[in-house]
């Protein structure tokens, strides 16, 4: 099976932008989620989505959003973009809902430089 | 805040040697997970051990758990070059089953 994939690789924009990061799960899986992963704060949860619904929400500001498509693809979005945004972004998706027996599969991210 | 937190932050070995890594949390866990990052890339899930088993091996790796301590190991035996990378335990957190990760100890083994 392929693995999960992320595009882009690799986004430069600047402040005040916003930026939409696409995620394609393993086939099969049915739960993505995402993650911050930045020096400072290390890895840190987004949100994850199950069957089209966002299931769980980490601790973060209303600028990052995200949704799922019916293929179980998803799509995160941040507006007004901030320097402090500058981060590898992480998808993980896994067959189920994240639970007890859960294990996840990341892909390579997307790193987000904002100038 | 964080739930797990690995010991050490960095450890620099030779290869053939092997290496181990801790990770201490904070609250009642049902899994622990340990995943490999290498650099700026996504992670890799090694090993998932849940609370009610104190050992798992996974080729060269050997993960323990200790509840009673709130601690887990990885031990990776006889290490090689290509070990080079981050380790982080991810446990659940907050009665939900999101993993926290820690910040991770970044091994390099040198040839």
């Amino acid at each position: 099976k392929a693995g999960v994939t992320q595009t882009p690789r690799y986004l430069i924009k600047t402040r005040g932008q916003q930026v939409t990061l696409s995620c394609s799960p393993i086939s099969g899986h049915r739960s993505v989620s995402w993650y911050q992963q930045t020096p400072g704060q290390g890895l840190q949860f987004l949100f994850e989505y199950f069957s089209e619904t966002q299931r769980n929400k980490g601790n973060f500001p209303g600028r990052f959003s995200g949704r799922q498509f019916s293929n179980s693809r998803s799509e995160m979005n941040v507006s007004t973009l901030e320097l402090g945004d500058s981060a590898l972004y992480l998808c993980a998706s896994s067959w189920d809902a994240l639970g007890a027996r859960e294990t996840q599969y990341f892909g390579p991210g997307t790193r987000l430089l904002v100038l | 805040s964080q739930q797990g937190e690995e010991d050490p932050q960095a450890l620099s070995i030779q290869e053939g040697e092997n290496a181990t890594m801790n990770c201490s949390y904070k609250t009642s866990i049902n899994n622990l997970q340990w995943y490999r990052q290498n650099s700026g890339r996504g992670l890799v899930h090694l090993i998932l051990i849940r609370s009610n088993e104190r050992e798992k091996h996974s080729g060269r790796l050997r993960v323990t758990l200790d509840t009673s301590k709130k601690s887990s190991s990885l031990l990776i035996t006889a290490s090689r070059a290509a070990d080079t990378a981050s380790y982080f335990c991810a446990t659940p957190s907050g009665g939900s089953y999101i993993p926290t990760f820690g910040r991770g100890t970044s091994l390099i083994v040198h040839p």
